[in-house]
């Protein structure tokens, strides 16, 4: 069954540095999401993108992220100046049609220090 | 807001007995989804039950099940025969039927199964 594959699976870095989350969404899927776990806490969305721009985001999604899916295959999440806040598991996820079930990948941890 | 309300953080079912996870919503809207994801210890999210809020029977997907109960805006899940690699944190999660896009989910029941 097809997937949604995530890497790095694990992502350590400094403060202040910038880091890219990338996410392989399920081929033929249209509508593509990132969510972020912070550790204990619920699931919480950040943003929705369809048709090569954002459709919906939330209020933790400031000017800090950006996402982008630069070629036919890639979505991805860049963090610009990480904050120690920032370390959560985010998640990235896919769904074909507007009444199909999102699909999630394993979640990438990102660590800051 | 819609909010999703998860009551029990963590549960435990003897193997092959059955199991109710809770979830409770708030919401003003009327057309929804409802959606029950696994996430085990490998951490990817794993859809386990959907329902349709304008269906009013209750889905069904082989050992799983859920109590829709909409005027109490309950939506709780029932594992049956509990098998041991059904132990990871459950989430629930609504989906409005007019945005179509974000989920809001739940804080999650941890379920252990007890061989």
């Amino acid at each position: 069954e097809p997937e949604v594959t995530q890497t790095p699976s694990h992502q350590v870095t400094q403060m202040g540095q910038e880091v890219i989350l990338r996410c392989v969404p399920i081929s033929n899927h249209l509508y593509f999401y990132w969510y972020r776990q912070i550790l204990g806490q619920k699931v919480e969305f950040l943003v929705s993108f369809y048709n090569n721009e954002i459709s919906e985001k939330s209020e933790i999604f400031d000017d800090q992220f950006s996402v982008e899916r630069p070629d036919g295959s890639n979505f991805t999440l860049k963090i610009r100046s990480t904050k120690l806040e920032d370390s959560a598991m985010y998640f990235c996820a896919s769904k074909a049609r507007g009444n199909q079930p999102q699909h999630f990948g394993d979640g990438t941890r990102l660590s800051i220090l | 807001a819609q909010t999703v309300t998860q009551s029990q953080p963590e549960m435990s079912v003897q193997e092959a007995e059955t199991v109710t996870l809770s979830c409770t919503y708030d919401t003003s809207e009327s057309d929804y989804y409802l959606f029950w994801y696994k996430q085990p210890p490998s951490r990817q999210m794993i859809l386990v039950i959907r329902q349709e809020a304008y269906k009013q029977q209750n889905a069904t997907e082989n050992r799983f099940s859920v109590n829709f109960q909409k005027a109490a805006k309950s939506f709780s899940l029932k594992i049956s025969d509990s098998q041991l690699g059904d132990a990871a944190m459950y989430f629930c999660a609504y989906r409005s039927g007019y945005t179509g896009n974000q989920f809001y989910f739940g804080t999650g029941t941890s379920l252990t199964v007890i061989p």
